[in-house]
């Protein structure tokens, strides 16, 4: 079945700093969904993005949709103790538009 | 709107045991997703439901039957459950279709953990 590789696996900041993950696919996507989960919780959607090279911003957070369509990037300016949570990446493939892809997530600790 | 709702919270259940996980949602969403999350695997679709009265397969169905008989419900049962089934379960819906236009924006509710002994 189709993959996402999410990377990196986990992230150990320091509050104040930036932050940056990405996913990548070998497949064509027509959207990507950026995703936190904060313990004992379900996954919260951050940013939906649906065309490529589309750059979208919610609060912090930047989420661009790459231009070959194999791939997507999150950032987080001046993290927080809040942002703590394990980020994971969608994405919908072209060729079949009825389920997401998950990727494994990236863990970020955040310390004060 | 409570959005997406699933009962019970936890659960633990000894081998060869069933039960059924319900998950209910107020959006009037067409479609929605039974996962299961373990640790380091990220999150692995059971079964989907593209709208009431229809369920298909996902990436690990076996051991798990859904059903949908009404829009907003969506049921997981576990005929005999098995060690390999613990693992903490996430329904999610969303709309999918909308003005004309795909939108797979899934919805999620806050889990069951189950543990099986």
């Amino acid at each position: 079945g189709q993959q996402l590789n999410q990377s990196p696996q986990s992230m150990f900041i320091q509050e104040g700093e930036d932050v940056s993950m990405n996913c990548t696919s070998s497949s064509i996507f027509n959207t990507w969904l950026w995703y936190k989960q904060e313990p004992g919780e379900g996954p919260v959607l951050l940013i939906a993005l649906y065309k490529a090279g589309e750059l979208t911003s919610n609060g912090r957070l930047t989420a661009q949709f790459g231009i070959t369509r194999k791939d997507s990037f999150l950032n987080i300016s001046a993290s927080i103790p809040s942002d703590v949570g394990i980020y994971f990446c969608a994405g919908q493939w072209v060729y079949n538009t009825d389920k997401l892809i998950f990727g494994t997530g990236t863990r970020l600790q955040v310390f004060p | 709107n409570a959005g997406v709702t699933q009962t019970p919270k936890f659960r633990v259940l000894k081998t060869g045991q069933s039960m059924t996980l319900l998950c209910a949602q107020d959006m009037n969403h067409e479609y929605m997703y039974w996962y299961r999350q373990d640790p380091g695997m990220g999150l692995r679709l059971i079964h989907y439901s593209v709208g009431e009265g229809t369920t298909a397969k996902g990436e690990v169905p076996d051991g798990y039957n859904v059903s949908r008989l009404k829009k907003q419900n969506f049921l997981l049962g576990l005929e005999s459950a098995a060690p390999s089934q613990t693992s903490v379960y996430f329904c999610a819906s969303s709309h999918h279709l909308l003005s004309g236009r795909v939108y797979n924006e899934q919805f999620f509710g806050p889990g069951t953990r189950l543990t099986v002994l």
